[in-house]
């Protein structure tokens, strides 16, 4: 069965720093997400992404995030400048389509901010 | 804004006992909702999903769940548990025409062989 692939599993970076989190979609799902979920609370909802728009985003996607689908492959979130309470599991997420299909999910990364 | 409730953050049952997770949402259109499970060590996976049509819905691993529109319920039921059914399970709701899922809290479940 396919499934959503993201890298890395783990990312350690300084705060400041910027980091990249990748992913790789289901093949034929033109809908892409992004979600975290900080240690101990909910599952939040950053942003959706479709025909390299964004199509809806949350007040947690301020602008130090951004997305992009590079080379028509991966997805990325890129964090410019990090900051503690970055620190969660990010999640990426794909659907063949928006409505009633599902939305399947990557492994997810963790990230810490020191 | 649409929310999630889930009542039992904490789940310890034996082996065949009968099992029920509840949640309830906040909003005021059409939704979409699911059920995901996170097993130890693996990613969100789909147990099952209600768009519309029959409230009972049948998922994955024999569970099952009910949507009650008029007390925006959707619990999640199992017969008899087994102790591979140990992990997170978490509701989510979507409105029908956005893309953006909700999460409830999460219920982690502990089965005893």
């Amino acid at each position: 069965e396919p499934e959503v692939t993201q890298t890395p599993s783990h990312q350690v970076t300084q705060m400041g720093q910027e980091v990249i989190l990748r992913c790789v979609p289901i093949s034929n799902h033109l809908y892409f997400y992004w979600y975290r979920q900080i240690l101990g609370q909910k599952v939040e909802f950053l942003v959706s992404f479709y025909n390299n728009e964004i199509s809806e985003k949350s007040e947690i996607f301020d602008d130090q995030f951004s997305v992009e689908r590079p080379d028509g492959s991966n997805f990325t979130l890129k964090i410019r400048s990090t900051k503690l309470e970055d620190s969660a599991m990010y999640f990426c997420a794909t659907s063949r389509d928006q409505g009633t299909y599902e939305q399947y999910f990557g492994p997810g990364t963790r990230l810490t901010v020191t | 804004a649409q929310s999630v409730s889930q009542h039992n953050h904490h789940v310890i049952l034996s082996e065949a006992a009968s099992l029920e997770l509840g949640c309830n949402y906040s909003y005021g259109g059409t939704v979409n909702l699911f059920w995901y499970v996170q097993y130890p060590g693996q990613h969100l996976q789909l147990l099952l999903k209600y768009f519309s049509g029959d409230p009972l819905v049948k998922g994955i691993k024999g569970f099952e769940a009910e949507f009650i529109k008029s007390k925006f319920s959707f619990n999640l039921r199992k017969p008899s548990v087994q102790w591979s059914d140990t992990a997170e399970y978490f509701c989510a709701v979507k409105s029908r025409a956005g893309n953006m899922l909700t999460f409830g809290g999460g219920t982690r479940l502990m089965v005893k062989p």
